[in-house]
This record gives C-alpha cells, structure tokens and sequence, in this order.
C-alpha cells in the first residue's frame, strides 16, 4: 500500500511569493495533519483536518492556510513568503480523528525561501 | 509551554549494544505518547505508542516506558543495528481535543558496526 504522498518534493520561493504543498494521505485515511520543521529541530503543528474541516491549528499567522478536498487530500498554502518559512513541511494522516490516532508521516516538501 | 529543541544531543552506542532514549515532556494533561524515528531526508517514521493508562509497552525490540510522576518517557532499542542511525523524537499529545502532536527536541543515535 502507498504511503503518504507529498508533492513538490523540493521548492525554491522568492519572499513574498505564494506557494501551494500538495499530500495525498494513506487510502482510507480521512485525517490530514501538517507540521513544520525547522532544520534541527522537532516538527511544529499548523493544521488538522478531518471530513474538510479544519479540527485544529497551531500557533501561525494567517499567511497559512489549507483545505481538504472531498478525496481526502489536502494542500497547505502559505501567502507573503519570508524567509524564515523556509523547512520542510510534512503531512501526516490518520484513520480517525480522536487525539490518539496514529499519525503516518509522508517524505515532506523541502521548501526555501531566498 | 511547548518542547522545542534548539541543539540535538547524540547518542553513540556500538553495534549490539542496547540503546536507551529519554525524553522529558512537558504537559502533564498528555494522555498518549508516539516515539518516531527520522532518517536524513525522510519524514518522521511511527515507532510506538503508549498511553497514560499504561508504564510500559513493548514491540519489536523496542521497549517504551512512562513516568508520569517525572513527566518521563523513554525507548530502549535491544541489539541495535546500523539501521538505527537517526534522530529520534518523543511527541506527546496533550489534551487539546484534535491530533496536535508536541514534539520533543530529538535525541540523534550513531551506531558504529
């Protein structure tokens, strides 16, 4: 079975721009998470989603934001670009919604802001 | 607050050697715990899991063991292998009412053969 599938896999943004991060979840999986992780350090929570609707959010401005589509997948959308959003930006989906679902991590989008 | 590392402490160990990887969290409402493991370049792969009701809990050579008295969590990996090398991260989740993991600081193991 497939796993967590993120796309692009690498990104190179100018500050200021837009940028669209794509995640497919594991089949069956109705939950999508997205986590940013700065080099070094331990992934931080920006969203949950569950059944299209936004379940919880982090501790971000309103330049991220994300949608979950009637397929399940979700794509996370940062405005205004600066340079310390550059991480790596991981998806992680779960079966059910309860807070203690496993959560499966897909390969992440390297993203750098220049 | 929540557990964000700045440095990654290293744990060296010889192939063979048994591993123990402790990670302190900091809510003491947290009633279910994940250790994940990740290669360089790879997304955080789930290890395990334990919930507060439990003190231990075991899987394939990976033992966890909870101290909420301490706010403590560790992995003891057995016979590690090269195929351990990573950075391991303890993450809790807090009773927030959705999937909102908190991240430890991350411990990286070096298994030289």
């Amino acid at each position: 079975d497939a796993g967590v599938t993120q796309s692009p896999t690498h990104l190179i943004k100018t500050r200021g721009q837009h940028v669209t991060l794509r995640c497919s979840p594991i089949s069956g999986h109705k939950s999508v998470s997205w986590y940013q992780q700065v080099l070094g350090q331990g992934p931080q929570f920006i969203f949950q989603y569950y059944e299209k609707e936004e379940r919880g959010r982090g501790n971000f401005p309103d330049r991220f934001s994300a949608r979950q589509f009637p397929n399940y997948s979700s794509e996370l959308n940062v405005n205004a670009l600066l340079l310390g959003d550059s991480a790596l930006y991981l998806c992680a989906s779960s079966f059910s919604v309860g807070v203690s679902g496993e959560q499966y991590f897909g390969p992440g989008t390297r993203l750098t802001v220049t | 607050g929540e557990s964000v590392g700045l440095h990654l402490p290293t744990l060296s160990v010889q192939e063979g050697d048994n591993s123990i990887i402790n990670c302190a969290y900091s809510n003491s409402a947290s009633d279910y715990f994940i250790w994940y493991k990740q290669e360089s370049g790879k997304g955080p792969q789930f290890i395990i899991d334990i919930r507060s009701n439990m003190d231990k809990r075991q899987g394939q050579r990976v033992t966890v063991l909870l101290n909420k008295t301490v706010k403590h969590l560790s992995l003891q990996i057995a016979a590690t292998q090269p195929g351990d090398s990573a950075v391991y991260f303890c993450a809790e989740n807090g009773k927030t009412g959705f999937q909102k993991l908190v991240f430890g600081t991350g411990t990286r193991l070096l298994v030289s053969p």
